[in-house]
């Protein structure tokens, strides 16, 4: 079983609808979790960051993480075709390294 | 202020051939990370380095994959007689601490490297 399981899509929704993207984890010991974006052929992009528990909001974009159920979600409000990518879960225990694991990633089509 | 800088941006080797992947982190940023992405799959960590020091190399394949981040100069990943499973982007990170859980990290754009 991977540590970290995320849906790879593709999802594809009409311009101006709510995203919901998601992982699961199995490693209790995740405290810092992130969600990324990647255009094709590009780097990945830091969206959003949280530690712990909670929700997280940033414009459009918002950030919810439950430890309890070892679940955390992306939420995309009013969707545009710049938000087509590849958006990427990773999560750390922090500590002296650091190291990020990744889900695999879901790949999002937003149609005009 | 520029980014994290990856050259070259595509690397085609021949199986047996020698791959050196550069990386010049963002300035002011000491701690260098590399992942390595393959096709269908999310980014794996490769290491971790700090100034002219390893600090975590539990990604890394056992054999022919080093890294280096020296004193003056880029980190360099280098790959020894490649071979076709190697073909993937590596992508380099830095951050100005080892401390917030992912925080501060800011990724290249990568490194295509195909092997023939």
């Amino acid at each position: 079983q991977k540590e970290v399981e995320q849906d790879p899509g593709p999802l594809s929704v009409p311009e101006g609808a709510i995203v919901s993207l998601n992982c699961t984890y199995s490693n209790s010991a995740f405290q810092y979790f992130m969600w990324y974006r990647q255009y094709s052929r590009k780097g990945p992009e830091l969206l959003m960051y949280t530690y712990s528990s909670g929700n997280k909001e940033d414009g459009r974009f918002t950030a919810q993480v439950d430890k309890s159920s070892k679940y955390i979600s992306l939420f995309i409000r009013d969707s545009q075709p710049s938000d087509s990518a590849t958006y990427l879960c990773a999560m750390s225990h922090g500590g002296a390294t650091n190291k990020l694991i990744f889900g695999t990633g879901t790949l999002l089509a937003v149609q005009p | 202020n520029a980014g994290v800088m990856q050259n070259p941006r595509h690397l085609v080797r021949r199986r047996g051939q020698e791959a050196r992947l550069r990386c010049s982190p963002m300035k002011g940023h000491s701690h260098v990370y590399w992942y390595r992405q393959l096709p269908e799959e999310g980014l794996k960590f490769m290491v971790y380095l700090q100034k002219e020091n390893i600090i975590d190399e539990s990604g890394m394949p056992k054999e022919r994959f080093s890294a280096e981040f020296p004193k003056e100069g880029p980190s360099i990943l280098r790959i020894q007689q490649v071979v076709r499973g190697d073909s993937a982007a590596y992508f380099c990170a830095s951050s100005p601490s080892n401390g917030g859980g992912g925080d501060g990290y800011t990724f290249g754009s990568g490194t295509r490297l195909t092997v023939v």
